[in-house]
């Protein structure tokens, strides 16, 4: 069965500084691996995702995630962080060829003036 | 604005009851998915249709039942309610589910509360 840990509930950084999200999975089979954004009242929304190919990959609002195989992560990070980005972040994973996403518990990301 | 619209926004309820959460999806997406996001168990995926058909199960209860319709819009019904129902319930929906090319798009979602 696959599974997904989001190391920290909750991270707090300071505007400017570099926000770093962990995220570490399990799964038999390679997967497709996924960083969703959710703000206050609002549903999720699609960071970037990871299906085959480079394993760099760069989504909206400056974000980007690396995948490690050998780690088995896929950390979200971000340069400098915006007021804008303080949510909930959500790291979530899926079966090639499987269509249902299984999410880690999320983490609160909060950005200090 | 991802596209999927969810009624209604706000559901209160009592134990014992029967609600039904609707979902519109993207336009030309064939596939629909429900999760429940609480407070104990966080993010879980409770089942999808594709095109009319259950395709995937995850985490229902019994007391749960989906469907999607010919016009593609789903419904979850939820019966029998408890406390531990209350729960933010999203729907997505995708338009090649199972392909790399795949993105689910996930509606604003419907608070249940359960009293």
């Amino acid at each position: 069965a696959q599974s997904v840990t989001q190391l920290g509930s909750h991270v707090s950084v300071s505007e400017g500084a570099l926000v770093l999200l962990r995220c570490n999975y399990s799964s038999s089979v390679p997967p497709y691996l996924f960083w969703y954004v959710q703000y206050p009242n609002q549903g999720l929304q699609l960071l970037l995702k990871y299906t085959t190919g480079a394993t760099l990959v760069k989504g909206i609002n400056g974000f980007e995630a690396e995948f490690k195989k050998s780690e088995t992560s896929f950390h979200l990070t971000k340069p400098s962080a915006h007021m804008s980005d303080a949510a909930e972040y959500f790291c979530a994973v899926s079966e090639q060829g499987a269509q249902k996403l299984v999410f880690g518990q999320g983490t609160r990301l909060t950005i200090n003036p | 604005d991802s596209g999927v619209t969810q009624t209604p926004k706000h559901l209160i309820t009592a134990t014992g009851q029967r609600v039904t959460l609707r979902c519109s999806p993207r336009s030309g997406d064939l596939s629909v998915y429900w999760y429940q996001q609480s407070l104990d168990q966080g993010l879980q995926f409770l089942i999808q249709y594709y095109n009319g058909e259950e395709r995937a199960k995850g985490n229902i209860l019994e007391r749960f039942s989906a469907q999607q319709f010919p016009d593609l819009h789903s419904e979850l019904n939820l019966s029998s309610l408890e406390l531990g129902d209350s729960a933010l319930y999203f729907c997505a929906s995708s338009a090649q589910p199972g392909l790399a090319t795949d993105t689910q798009y996930f509606g604003p979602g419907t608070r249940l509360t359960v009293l």
